[in-house]
């Protein structure tokens, strides 16, 4: 059973434009998210959390979103830039256990 | 330059071998993790440390060990108890258990 999931195994963006990257989360009480990017042959990199007491986190050109009713959040990438081809994973947290992942969207960005 | 280094990048186990996958820090983080990603699922948590000498079982810790006795290091033995260990394993670490984690570069563990 998938607590996390993320639908879209593939994304493709021209560049410059903007790229939307989903994840939905069945369990209510998840508190804490957060965004990784990998690319091959490399470790997944942290790229930004959003708490659930907000609905909204920026840095720089990307911005994390989080609908709490909807248990869902998503990374907006905006201009997307042909380095930011990567798998993005999101991961949820729950106070006192562990984070639970998503399987990953491959994002490639077309020059 | 503080990270976390996996060792080897690639390893071959024979049937009914057990073999150790390396994991240092220097980040000076106290709390570490082994994962498995397995061809469209998520990372899985194997096993988790969250202070010298103390581990915990993860969510799919049968048919592997591991140690913590130094801070800095976390070794993950794959025991022929596990049946299907072929995976790619991704170390990573953390100042505390709810702090974005940095991760290794991983191993891939293929069975011969």
């Amino acid at each position: 059973d998938q607590q996390v999931k993320q639908n879209s195994p593939s994304l493709s963006v021209q560049e410059g434009r903007i790229s939307i990257l989903n994840c939905d989360y069945t369990n209510s009480m998840f508190d804490y998210f957060l965004w990784y990017k990998k690319y091959p042959a490399e470790g997944p990199t942290f790229l930004i959390s959003i708490s659930s007491i907000k609905d909204k986190n920026e840095d720089g050109r990307f911005t994390v979103f989080l609908n709490k009713s909807a248990k869902h959040l998503s990374l907006h990438i905006v201009p997307s830039q042909p380095g930011d081809s990567a798998v993005y994973f999101c991961a949820s947290f729950l106070y006192g256990q562990n984070f639970v992942f998503g399987p990953g969207t491959r994002l490639s960005v077309l020059p | 330059d503080g990270g976390i280094t996996q060792s080897p990048k690639y390893l071959f186990r024979k049937e009914g071998q057990n073999v150790t996958l390396s994991c240092e820090q220097n980040l000076n983080h106290d709390a570490m993790y082994w994962y498995r990603q397995d061809p469209g699922q998520g990372l899985r948590l194997i096993y988790y440390s969250q202070i010298v000498n103390d581990f915990q079982k993860g969510d799919i810790a049968e048919g592997y060990s591991v140690s913590r006795e130094k801070k800095e290091s976390f070794p993950l033995t794959v025991t022929s108890a596990q049946k299907n260990p072929t995976a790619f394993y991704l170390c990573a670490s953390a100042t505390g258990p709810n702090q974005p984690q940095h991760f290794g570069d991983g191993t891939r563990l293929s069975i011969l």
